[in-house]
Parts: C-alpha cells; sequence; structure tokens
C-alpha cells in the first residue's frame, strides 16, 4: 500500500521567508504525486503534480515540489512566503498502476508571520 | 474552469437518520471517488467509482454506505443509520486522465448529533 509521511503539523513561517514542507511517499510501483491546499471553508486545490518527466514541478502561486526518487521525497517549496499562503497542505501519492486511490498525509498548517 | 459540486456545504442530522451527500463531477470526467476527513485527521478513501459501478472501497466503506449515479451527472453517497462518529467533512473528486490529477470538490460538513 502507499503511503506519505508529512511532519509537523503545524509550520510557522515570517512573512518574505522560505517556505519549505516535507513530504516522504512509499510505495513499490513509480509514483505520481500532488500537493494540494485548502483554504479555510474551501476544498482541495491542487497545487501541482509529479506524474512523468521533468523532476522539478512548479505549481499555482509561485510553489514548486523536486521528485526525489532516491530519498523518496516530494518537498513542496516556495522562496518568499506571502500572508495569503496561510493555509494546510496536503501531500498525497498514488500511482498508474492498481488502484488509483490517492493515499494523503496528514497535512501542514502553515501560519505567517507578519 | 469546471468544478466539482457538492451539496449541501453543511448537514446536522440526528443519530440514527440516514443522510444523503450530492455531488455533481466534471462532466467529461469517468472516474469518482468519496473521501472523508474527520476533524485533525487524514483525508481517508472511501469508494471509487467507474462505469456505474464500484471499483475499490476501503475498509470504512461498510454496508452503512452506498453511492449511487443515478441520472448520469449526480453522484451520492448515501449514509444509513448515522453514528456520531460519521461526523466529518465529506469529500467528492472526479478526475479523466491519471496524469492531469483528481479535481475535488469543496466538500459537505456533516454533524451527527
Amino acid at each position: 500500500a502507499q503511503s506519505v509521511t508529512q511532519l509537523g503539523s503545524h509550520v510557522s513561517v515570517s512573512e518574505g521567508a522560505l517556505v519549505l514542507l516535507r513530504c516522504n511517499y512509499s510505495s513499490s510501483v513509480p509514483p505520481y504525486l500532488f500537493w494540494y491546499v485548502q483554504y479555510p471553508n474551501q476544498g482541495l486545490q491542487l497545487l501541482l503534480k509529479y506524474t512523468t518527466g521533468a523532476t522539478l514541478v512548479k505549481g499555482i502561486n509561485g510553489f514548486e515540489a523536486e521528485f526525489k526518487k532516491s530519498e523518496t521525497s516530494f518537498h513542496l517549496t516556495k522562496p518568499s512566503a506571502h500572508m495569503s499562503d496561510a493555509a494546510e497542505y496536503f501531500c498525497a501519492v498514488t500511482s498508474y498502476y492498481g488502484n488509483n486511490r490517492l493515499a494523503f498525509g496528514k497535512g501542514n498548517q502553515v501560519v505567517v508571520i507578519p | 474552469e469546471p468544478e466539482v459540486t457538492q451539496t449541501p456545504s453543511h448537514q446536522v442530522t440526528q443519530m440514527g437518520q440516514e443522510v444523503i451527500l450530492r455531488c455533481v463531477p466534471i462532466s467529461n470526467h469517468l472516474y469518482f471517488y468519496w473521501y472523508r476527513q474527520i476533524l485533525g485527521q487524514k483525508v481517508e478513501f472511501l469508494v471509487s467509482f467507474y462505469n456505474n459501478e464500484i471499483s475499490e472501497k476501503s475498509e470504512i466503506f461498510d454496508d452503512q454506505f452506498s453511492v449511487e449515479r443515478p441520472d448520469g451527472s449526480n453522484f451520492t453517497l448515501k449514509i444509513r443509520s448515522t453514528k456520531l462518529e460519521d461526523s466529518a467533512m465529506y469529500f467528492c473528486a472526479s478526475r479523466g486522465l491519471l496524469e492531469d490529477g483528481y479535481t475535488f470538490g469543496s466538500g459537505t460538513r456533516l454533524t451527527v448529533v
């Protein structure tokens, strides 16, 4: 079964500082990896995804993530945090093979400090 | 941009009652899903649906739950005899090609009292 680990449920970052959210996955087959963002009282919005090809992927709102197979990681970064980045962020994994269900991490609640 | 629409946004029900959560997936998507998120916990897979039948269900999705695509556009989740522990946010999702990812609705917050 596939799984995702996100450490640190709450992450505080100063406005203008680097945002780094860590995601490590477990998968016995090539993974498809996703980052979703959830703003208060809203649904899950796709930030970015890795399926095949370029390992550095860029998403919306200035976020990017790099797939590192050797480290089984897919960490999310943004060079400069903005107040509007305050939200919950979820990493998720699935695969082309098998049942295609998404397995989510526990999420990171990001707080941006002015 | 196409959206997945869920109704209602909030539902309060008494324990033991039946609820139906409704979803309108993106029109050209063929794969449909229900997930739930209990407060403070992970988003959990419930069930996937393809070609008018369940393609996979989790251990959570027991006989209390059922899904239906009654009219070619709506996708419903029925929970019979609700329990307190069914209180959660329920998300509907749909997808076309796996490479394009899943589109989620805004969720239905179900509170069982």
